[in-house]
């Protein structure tokens, strides 16, 4: 069965720092993988997807993620955080099924 | 246009109340979901609409009713809930019931049970 691991529940950061959120999953078949983020009451919106070929994929904000298949990873990664930056961040994974299973989350605090 | 809307946008009932969750698509997408999220956890999937017929109920209590009268739209009927069913209920939509398709969230309705 499908699952996600999001072992940081918070992380702190200065403004400008590197951050990276770590998202891993089980699966035991091919799986598609993204990355959710919820600002304050808001809906989730679509931050990046992994679906096939390159295994690193970029947001539009400065985001990155890469899939790693032998650690069975998919870490989000940004060189240089905002304040804007704060919120919560989902990683899921999906099978060829319709379900979408969710990560406990992280929150990621940027503080000047 | 990429937007789940929702309304309303806060509800607040009472136990023997007779309420309903709305949403509504445009992107001509055929799945469409709704998901319960309570403060700090990730969403739970409690429906999924497959081309305007329920595919997925994922034992979701009979107090909580939906309905898709058409493409467009998501209806979640709500009828003698509890305190613990407070919470923010997300709809979303999928361009079709298959996984690597995303799932675009709308806003919420921020629900309290009194």
């Amino acid at each position: 069965a499908q699952s996600v691991t999001q072992l940081d529940s918070q992380v702190p950061v200065f403004e400008e720092a590197p951050v990276e959120l770590r998202c891993n999953y089980s699966s035991s078949v091919s799986v598609y993988l993204f990355w959710y983020v919820q600002y304050p009451n808001q809906g989730l919106q679509l931050l990046l997807k992994y679906l096939s070929g390159s295994t690193l994929v970029e947001s539009i904000n400065g985001f990155e993620a890469e899939f790693n298949k032998s650690q069975t990873s998919f870490h989000l990664r940004k060189p240089s955080v905002h304040i804007s930056d704060t919120a919560e961040y989902f990683c899921a994974v999906s099978e060829d099924t319709d379900k979408l299973i969710f990560g406990t989350g992280t929150r990621l605090q940027v503080f000047p | 246009d990429t937007e789940v809307t929702q309304t309303p946008k806060h509800l607040v009932m009472g136990m023997t109340n007779k309420k309903s969750l709305k949403c509504e698509q445009h992107m001509g997408h055929r799945a469409m979901y709704w998901y319960k999220q309570k403060a700090k956890k990730p969403p739970e999937l409690m429906f999924v609409y497959s081309y305007e017929k329920l595919s997925i109920n994922e034992s979701v209590p009979s107090r909580f009713s939906p309905e898709c009268p058409n493409s467009s739209l998501l209806n979640l009927h709500l009828h003698a809930l509890q305190p613990e069913d407070s919470a923010l209920y997300l709809c979303a939509s999928s361009q079709i019931l298959q996984g690597g398709y995303e799932q675009y969230f709308g806003p919420g309705t921020r629900l309290t049970v009194t």
